[in-house]
């Protein structure tokens, strides 16, 4: 059963801009992955954050985590060509706590044009 | 670190004949998953073992579809026979027992006609 589920569907932007996905889920989760997929590639894991966390960074992207609207947002500052793909939140499945088995979103296609 | 290892990468098959999946993962990570992704929508899981021993294949349709991780490190996917809607791209992921990281192997493409 899908719990998360990306928004928007598809994202297109200009190079250099900053990218928002978000990610809203149906039932309490203890940590949130978001992925990353480049085209006719496997998935690349970005950031895990934790339910008593509610802003992570690495590089360019920052993820935040709201557990009171179950929701988590990535975003993508100073975006470039190499940061087309496909984005996926991933979670636990209900009533599961630990991050070894996770469910994925439909994901976010972004297209960064030049 | 060699990553997770999947073969063969592209594969038509007609529709009611069999394929095979090829997965090996990252030496040394116990946990081992199967997922199918079709076109446009997020991989789902089909199966995870944990070593060699099967932690959840409630989504793998068994009357078409077989795993096994015999002797905990490598494993096959089998499909016999196949249908149209089993085209998708197959991908094996592997886990550190005690890590939080999944990591994905590029998949296996299958076209069923």
């Amino acid at each position: 059963s899908q719990q998360g589920e990306e928004d928007p569907q598809a994202l297109s932007i200009q190079e250099g801009e900053n990218a928002t996905m978000n990610c809203s889920y149906k039932t309490s989760i203890n940590n949130l992955q978001w992925y990353r997929q480049n085209s006719g590639r496997g998935l690349v894991h970005l950031i895990l954050i934790r339910s008593n966390e509610r802003e992570k960074h690495s590089g360019r992207l920052r993820v935040t985590l709201d557990t009171s609207k179950k929701s988590s947002s990535l975003l993508i500052t100073a975006s470039r060509a190499a940061d087309t793909a496909s984005y996926f939140c991933a979670t636990p499945p209900p009533g599961y706590s630990s991050a070894s088995k996770i469910i994925f979103g439909s994901g976010t296609r972004l297209s960064i044009r030049p | 670190e060699a990553g997770v290892a999947q073969s063969p990468r592209y594969k038509i098959i007609e529709k009611r004949q069999s394929v095979a999946f090829w997965c090996n993962p990252i030496s040394g990570h116990a946990t081992l998953y199967w997922y199918q992704q079709i076109l446009g929508q997020g991989p789902k899981l089909l199966i995870q073992f944990q070593n060699n021993g099967v932690v959840d294949d409630s989504q793998l349709p068994k009357d078409r579809f077989s795993a096994e991780r015999l002797k905990g490190v490598d494993s096959t996917l089998k499909i016999q026979p196949a249908k149209l809607e089993d085209s998708a791209v197959y991908l094996c992921a592997s886990r550190a027992y005690a890590g939080n990281t999944i990591y994905f192997g590029e998949g296996s493409w299958l076209t069923v006609v």
